[in-house]
């Protein structure tokens, strides 16, 4: 069975410029979480899909960042336009119907905005 | 506001024991996970409890008491590979995300 899977692993933008995240993740797995960690500080939540519909966003920052699971398959997260402040390490992770607490993560996209 | 506390560092020799506490103070509370982290990879999933008492899976046993609002990660017969990041996290309702503590380094030494 193959794991939660991110593209690109890494990704270095300018401020002011546009970087779209992917994640596909476990095959059947409803929830779908991204998740972020500012180095130094907690992987902190961002939002969380139940197949294509926003269940939870109160994690997401601002309006600069726009999150999408079409067909409840893959999800892909936006950041429009970076701000330094962005730069982290940016993970999604996947999990079936009743077992929130026990998550698939996938390896992350280390994303540095200079 | 919503906080788990957890030690930041921990160092132990191959074959000790050594305890990692979690306590936390969050709004709701469904259960406490446990997850590992290797140089900054994905987060694995170690352990869970719902409910008070001890849970074991092999050489890590977890641990809660919700009156207390306190768990613990127990890991035994220490190796090498067990140096990671350890993260205590928290759901506060069924089915929904988790709340990280900021993680503690474990460093094992020969």
């Amino acid at each position: 069975e193959a794991g939660v899977t991110q593209f690109p692993s890494h990704s270095v933008i300018e401020k002011g410029q546009t970087v779209t995240l992917r994640c596909d993740p476990i095959s059947g797995h409803d929830n779908l979480y991204w998740y972020r960690r500012v180095m130094g500080k907690e992987i902190k939540f961002l939002l969380h899909f139940v197949k294509e519909s926003k269940q939870d966003e109160s994690g997401m920052p601002n309006n600069r960042f726009l999150a999408e699971r079409t067909g409840g398959t893959y999800s892909t997260l936006k950041v429009q336009p970076a701000e330094l402040e962005d730069s982290g390490v940016y993970f999604c992770a996947s999990s079936p119907v009743g077992s929130a607490y026990e998550q698939y993560f996938g390896p992350g996209t280390r994303l540095t905005v200079t | 506001g919503q906080s788990l506390e957890q030690p930041s560092e921990v160092t132990a020799v191959e074959g000790a024991i050594v305890q990692i506490n979690c306590t936390y103070q969050t709004s709701g509370f469904y259960g406490l996970s446990w997850y590992q982290q290797h140089d900054g990879g994905a987060p694995t999933f170690l352990s869970y409890n719902g409910l008070d008492g001890l849970e074991e899976t092999g050489r890590f046993s977890s641990f809660l008491s919700r009156s207390d609002s306190y768990g613990y990660l127990l890991l035994q017969e220490l190796q090498m590979k067990d140096s990671a990041s350890y993260f205590c996290a928290v759901s506060d309702q069924a089915g929904t995300a988790l709340i990280f503590g900021k993680g503690t380094t474990l460093s094992v030494s020969s």
